[in-house]
């Protein structure tokens, strides 16, 4: 069962790079999102999207961009990092409409450090 | 925008005993979500316990039951018969029944069970 799958787990970058972060669902679910989790602060949303070619920001967008060509896959952008952007970035997503019981499912994280 | 409070940044439980963990939120919507998610070492996210508003009775999985008081905006979680494998952090959620599935989430409480 794959379920939500997040890469790269881990990842070092320097101020200025560039990355993606790939996620990847299996379970047809319309709603996908991102978090990033820091020290104190719980989870936070960057982006999400309720289904293939619509995104919308979060509480935290700034300095990411996504898109949604697919159901399957909800890449995570940063185009500049800054050391701010050090976190732990969660995938997650879930089915809308009928059926729905709210619960979100989760990758496995991925630990970005930005020097 | 809905906020999710937890007042207790780190909490310790004897094994077998009981702990109960705080949770408070603040909303103007009527139909939602609350959650519990637990996040042991491993960094996995896994759902606890789920409650819907508009149900009266209290949610309880086998060792883990809450109580929700709706008028006092509190969602608290009880876990019983503490096991040491429930060392992890908890997170409280909060998803508002809409287009979207946004969940906010609390700072998260750290929990310890001691042999």
């Amino acid at each position: 069962n794959a379920g939500v799958t997040q890469t790269p787990k881990f990842q070092v970058l320097k101020t200025g790079q560039s990355m993606t972060l790939q996620c990847a669902q299996d379970m047809n679910h319309e709603y996908m999102s991102w978090y990033r989790q820091d020290p104190g602060m719980g989870l936070r949303l960057i982006h999400y999207s309720v289904g293939a070619g619509i995104t919308d920001q979060g509480e935290v967008p700034n300095g990411y961009n996504v898109s949604r060509s697919t159901t399957e896959d909800f890449p995570l952008r940063l185009l500049s990092a800054a050391p701010s952007q050090t976190s732990v970035y969660f995938c997650a997503s879930t089915q809308r409409g009928w059926g729905n019981t709210g619960e979100l499912f989760f990758g496995e994280g991925s630990r970005l450090t930005v020097l | 925008a809905q906020t999710v409070t937890q007042s207790q940044p780190e909490m310790s439980v004897q094994e077998a005993e009981t702990v109960t963990l705080s949770c408070t939120y603040d909303t103007s919507e009527n139909n939602y979500y609350l959650f519990w998610y637990k996040q042991p070492p491993s960094r996995q996210m896994i759902l606890v316990i789920r409650q819907e508003a508009y149900k009266q009775q209290n949610a309880t999985e086998n060792r883990f039951s809450v109580n929700f008081q709706k008028a006092a905006k509190s969602f608290s979680l009880k876990i019983s018969d503490s096991q040491l494998g429930d060392t992890a952090m908890y997170f409280c959620a909060f998803m508002k029944l809409g287009n979207n599935n946004d969940m906010r989430f609390g700072a998260g409480t750290r929990l310890t069970v001691k042999p």
